[in-house]
């Protein structure tokens, strides 16, 4: 299944660097998602794109900014993070943001901050 | 707010019924999901209820009721590679978010 795709699948970053993750979906979806997904906790929901437009922050950190310039593509750059970032940051898409859509979820980038 | 409890771990034997429960707390949903997580995989939906009752998908079936806000997962003839994390999850009614639970660990054992 190569609906939703992230790279790169792992990543070593220290404090000080600038690193980006990318998703993109092959689905026609119009909605994508960043979720955050730590050691025994929940997902959190992270970002929510509608139509490439931000609808959701869900209070996160500016360290984190999203981009989605098309509906297909979502970028997530990273800078100064902490380590407590570390974590597995999942993607995923779904038709729209309407409810009831099954949202469909990449493998993931593993972040490690040192 | 809204919140989400399930068993963090679940063991049985290949070919055994397994039941994994959900309860929740919300002001308002669409419906409940339910999603399987191989050890370093990407969340795979496996069921959506919206009303309550039984939704049945090959040897997953899904259960809801509003009214006790309580949902579960219903896994027969267990294999060994159904051995994964699974998350019920609450489609909420602001902007089609969804609301995980910390997942339930399942090992199946020979």
């Amino acid at each position: 299944e190569t609906g939703v795709t992230q790279t790169p699948r792992h990543l070593v970053m220290g404090m000080t660097n600038k690193k980006s993750l990318k998703c993109e979906q092959h689905l026609g979806h119009n909605a994508m998602y960043w979720y955050k997904q730590s050691a025994k906790k929940p997902l959190e929901l992270m970002f929510v794109y509608n139509f490439k437009e931000q609808t959701e922050n869900n209070s996160v950190p500016s360290r984190f900014s999203p981009e989605c310039p098309n509906s297909s593509h979502l970028f997530l750059h990273l800078h100064t993070l902490q380590p407590e970032d570390s974590a597995l940051y999942l993607c995923a898409s779904s038709q729209s943001t309407s409810g009831r859509d099954t949202q469909y979820f990449g493998p993931g980038t593993r972040l490690t901050v040192l | 707010g809204q919140s989400l409890e399930q068993p963090s771990e679940v063991t049985a034997v290949e070919g055994a019924i397994v039941q994994i429960n959900c309860t929740y707390q919300t002001s308002g949903f669409y419906g409940l999901s339910w999603y399987q997580q191989h050890d370093g995989g990407a969340p795979t939906f496996l069921s959506y209820n919206a009303l309550d009752g039984l939704e049945e998908t090959g040897r997953f079936s899904s259960f809801l009721s509003r009214s006790d806000s309580y949902g579960y997962l219903l896994l027969q003839e267990l294999q060994m590679k159904d051995s994964a994390s699974y998350f019920c999850a609450l489609l909420v009614y602001q902007g089609g978010k969804l609301i995980f639970g910390q997942g339930t660990e399942l090992s199946v054992k020979p």
